[in-house]
């Protein structure tokens, strides 16, 4: 079946340090890839998506994700994250031939020290 | 321009019960998706429905039932609860079944004594 991992279960980095997420997925055909974010208290929102195109994608608030097909990943990367960063992240894929059924990984969660 | 809106937020049901969780979609979203968080997980996908019919449908049993109404909105139907099914229920809307980008609602937080 396919499936997304997410490597860590939670970081915790202080403001200003890099930050990157890995996510590998299980799918040998064509997939669309996400990250989603939940802020606490708030509900899941898309920082970026990959479709087609360039594989190094660009999203809200400096978020940016590499897609390496001979790796199935799709990890997230930051260069400076703020404590606003705090949140709970989520790689997940769709499949071309089933668009409708998001696949979701388990989740990193980032805490970010002030 | 109102995005999705699930109800109610919070709600507490007894083992053997029967529960219904309300999703509005995001103004001018036909298809409505339904996902199951559990704590320290990922949403794993319950349903689809479009055009008023279940579309495709993950891996949950006959207990978990939808129905989504002429205006697009949408019901998620969980009989005879058990303790397993305290979760986060999400409401997802897009535009079109095929459209892999969808809005989540705040979702459903259900627990089940």
């Amino acid at each position: 079946a396919q499936s997304v991992s997410q490597h860590n279960h939670h970081v915790i980095l202080s403001e200003a340090a890099s930050l990157e997420l890995g996510c590998n997925y299980s799918y040998g055909g064509t997939v669309n890839l996400f990250w989603y974010v939940q802020y606490p208290g708030q509900h899941l929102q898309l920082l970026l998506k990959y479709f087609s195109g360039d594989p190094l994608v660009k999203g809200i608030k400096g978020f940016e994700a590499e897609f390496i097909k001979s790796k199935f990943s799709f990890n997230l990367r930051k260069p400076s994250v703020q404590w606003s960063d705090t949140a709970e992240y989520f790689c997940a894929v769709t499949l071309y031939s089933s668009a409708s059924k998001i696949i979701f990984g388990s989740g990193t969660r980032l805490s970010i020290r002030p | 321009d109102a995005g999705v809106t699930q109800s109610p937020t919070h709600l507490i049901k007894t083992r053997g019960q029967q529960v219904t969780l309300r999703c509005s979609p995001k103004s001018g979203h036909d298809t409505v998706s339904w996902y199951q968080q559990a704590l320290g997980q990922g949403p794993q996908f319950i349903f689809q429905y479009y055009e008023e019919e279940e579309r495709q449908r993950g891996n949950f049993p006959d207990r978990f039932s939808g129905h989504q109404f002429p205006n697009y909105s949408s019901e998620l139907n969980v009989n005879a609860l058990l303790l397993g099914d305290s979760a986060l229920y999400l409401c997802a809307s897009s535009l079109g079944p095929g459209q892999a980008e969808a809005f989540f609602g705040q979702g459903t937080r259900l627990t089940v004594v």
